[in-house]
């Protein structure tokens, strides 16, 4: 079946470390490929996509994410994380082959910041 | 200005009662959505609108009913309020969801309903 697994439900980093949050696929081609971010109370906000070209990505408040083929993921990063980075973020794939877009979003993965 | 709107933002209500939720874009957007998300932050699609047009209808009860009198506005009306209607809802835009073009969604706020 085709789905969309974030296997950390739950990661906490010192501020100032890096940051990498895992995001796999399971679809028959290449979806695009989406992080949100949901600051608590809050709608979810577009951090970065990927659709074609460039597998290295680049976001808003500095993050990144890689797109492995051969892995089937899209892991977001950012070099060095800050208090405000708090948040819930998911990954989301659209198979798009035709027709119209439907955006499957996974299960998120909280992250906790420490002083 | 506010490119997604939701009301109300807190509805708290008795099963078996009928509510309604707001939602309206001002970004000329064609396509609206409306997810649901769960106590555990899963976020599932349950309706999206093209144009005033229903596209997407992913198995919802028939008790709740959306309707898009634009295409800036795609209301939710719920009958028979359930327990397990207590979530989250998240209204939501994009451009075109028939362009394949990976189109940014932009949620409103959310509506948090508590059915009691």
């Amino acid at each position: 079946a085709q789905s969309v697994t974030q296997p950390d439900i739950h990661i906490t980093v010192s501020e100032g470390a890096s940051l990498e949050l895992r995001c796999n696929y399971s679809y028959g081609a290449t979806p695009y490929l989406f992080w949100y971010v949901q600051s608590p109370g809050q709608g979810l906000q577009l951090l970065l996509k990927y659709f074609s070209g460039d597998t290295l990505v680049q976001g808003i408040k500095g993050f990144e994410a890689e797109f492995k083929r051969s892995q089937s993921s899209f892991n977001l990063r950012k070099p060095s994380v800050h208090w405000s980075d708090a948040a819930e973020y998911f990954c989301a794939v659209d198979p798009y082959s035709g027709g119209y877009q439907k955006v499957t979003f996974g299960t998120g993965t909280k992250l906790q910041v420490i002083p | 200005d506010t490119a997604v709107s939701q009301t109300p933002k807190y509805l708290v209500t008795q099963m078996g009662n009928d509510k309604s939720i707001k939602c309206e874009q001002n970004l000329g957007h064609d396509t609206m959505y409306w997810y649901k998300q769960d106590s555990k932050k899963f976020l599932k699609i349950m309706f999206s609108y093209n144009n005033k047009e229903l596209i997407i209808n992913e198995t919802v009860p028939n008790r709740f009913s959306p309707k898009s009198p634009d295409k800036a506005h795609l209301n939710l009306h719920i009958n028979s309020l359930e327990l397990g209607d207590s979530a989250v809802y998240f209204c939501a835009s994009s451009q075109d969801l028939r362009t394949g073009a990976a189109e940014t969604q932009y949620f409103g706020p959310g509506t948090r309903l508590l059915v009691l």
